[in-house]
């Protein structure tokens, strides 16, 4: 079983729709998530950064977590053409020691395209 | 402020020859990460360096190694070069301590083995 599980899409939007993308998680003591969007052929960019349940918000972006159910969501309200990119979860222990330390483990990345 | 940089932006290497990836973290920034990502993949993790000490290390072969020097910058080392070490290379820069998984990537190099 992966540590993350993300559904790959690709994901088909028109403008304007509320996107919905979510990851689950196998390990109860990952307390650190991150949302990720990636254009094509570029280097990853941080959306959200959260570390407890519930929900945090920044512009059209909202990320919520539930440790109960391990899962994590991000929604994007008003789509626009300009969403459309890979968007990776990841997730992290709490200061792991050892090998671990500053690991964030990733989703395999959902590739959503919003059209006008 | 600049963000993470990367060096080379592109790089073409045949099997069995070493590579060497550079990375300038953010200004302010002690610690830098290294990951692979392969097309359709999630990154991968390599290594991790705070304050010039190698902090964590993922499941990669001896082949690959690191360093971060005194101004923080960081080198990642590839040594006898595989086809399956093609891939895009990242670099993450975090403030470090209790911010060490606030990560901000680099644009990456992208190496081809032939």
């Amino acid at each position: 079983q992966k540590e993350v599980e993300q559904d790959p899409g690709p994901l088909s939007v028109p403008e304007g729709a509320i996107v919905s993308l979510n990851c689950t998680y196998s390990n109860s003591a990952f307390q650190y998530f991150m949302w990720y969007r990636q254009y094509s052929r570029k280097g990853p960019e941080l959306l959200m950064y959260t570390y407890s349940s519930g929900n945090k918000e920044d512009g059209r972006f909202t990320a919520q977590v539930d440790k109960s159910s391990k899962y994590i969501s991000l929604f994007i309200r008003d789509s626009q053409p300009s969403d459309s990119a890979t968007y990776l979860c990841a997730i992290s222990l709490s200061h792991a020691g050892g090998t671990s330390y500053g690991k964030l483990t990733f989703g395999q990345g959902t590739i959503l395209t919003v059209h006008p | 402020d600049a963000g993470v940089t990367q060096s080379p932006t592109h790089l073409i290497k045949t099997r069995g020859q070493h590579v060497t990836l550079r990375c300038s973290p953010i200004s302010g920034h002690k610690s830098v990460s290294w990951y692979q990502q392969v097309l359709g993949q999630g990154p991968q993790f390599i290594f991790q360096y705070y304050e010039k000490e190698e902090r964590g290390r993922g499941n990669f072969p001896d082949r690959f190694s690191a360093r971060q020097f005194p101004n923080y910058s960081s080198e990642l080392n590839v040594n006898a070069l595989l086809l399956g070490d093609s891939a895009l290379y990242l670099c993450a820069s975090s403030p470090g301590g209790l911010g060490i998984y606030e990560q901000y990537f680099g644009p990456g190099t992208r190496l081809t083995v032939t």
